[in-house]
């Protein structure tokens, strides 16, 4: 079974400064890797997703995320945040039954 | 737009009753999945059915069952509703056998009292 561990809970930031929300996950096999943010009352939205090539996947809204196979980490980056930021990110991995693994996620809460 | 639908956005029933709820899949995609999201957490894995049939299952128990429908709708039903059951529920649509992602719908909050 694969496991998804995001290891803030609540990240603070100020507005325009650079985030680095962390994901790990637990793997004995390959899979693909997603990152989905969740603004309040809404479902999810997919950022980016890694399925193979490039490790750095650069998404919407300016993220980027990076794969890191032998630390089996799936980090979330944003050079320079906005308000509009603020936000519920989980990370989540799928597995090779098509079904998707979700971390706790953690807050991210832009400060003016 | 994801395209993926749900109703009712919220509902509030009382211990032991049944709860229908029901999600319209984004357009040509033939899998759905529900997740469970509890206040605070991370949505968790309920099942998932493709070309009607369920293709998978979560570590939810038998009194949570689901139907999908040739035209890809697909329902989420629970019997015997417990206090626990209160949460954000959500499906999401996907292409299977491909590596495409799933488009979540915006969710049913319900509400057990």
């Amino acid at each position: 079974a694969q496991s998804v561990t995001q290891l803030d809970s609540q990240v603070p930031v100020f507005e325009e400064a650079p985030v680095e929300l962390r994901c790990n996950y637990s793997s004995s096999v390959s899979v693909y890797l997603f990152w989905y943010v969740q603004y309040p009352n809404q479902g999810l939205q997919l950022l980016l997703k890694y399925l193979s090539g490039s490790t750095l996947v650069k998404g919407i809204n300016g993220f980027e995320a990076e794969f890191n196979k032998s630390q089996t980490s799936f980090h979330l980056r944003k050079p320079s945040v906005h308000i509009s930021d603020t936000a519920e990110y989980f990370c989540a991995v799928r597995s090779t039954g098509n079904q998707f693994y979700f971390g706790t996620g953690t807050s991210l809460t832009v400060i003016p | 737009e994801t395209g993926v639908t749900q109703s009712p956005t919220h509902l509030i029933k009382t211990r032991g009753q049944q709860v229908t709820l029901r999600c319209s899949s984004q357009s040509g995609h033939n899998t759905v999945s529900w997740y469970q999201q509890a206040l605070g957490q991370g949505p968790q894995f309920i099942f998932q059915y493709y070309r009607e049939e369920e293709n998978g299952r979560g570590n939810f128990p038998p009194r949570f069952s689901g139907l999908q429908f040739p035209n890809y709708s697909s329902e989420l039903n629970v019997n015997a509703l417990e206090l626990d059951d209160s949460a954000l529920y959500l499906c999401a649509s996907s292409l299977t056998g491909s590596t495409d992602t799933q488009y979540f719908g915006p969710g049913t909050r319900l509400t057990v009292l």
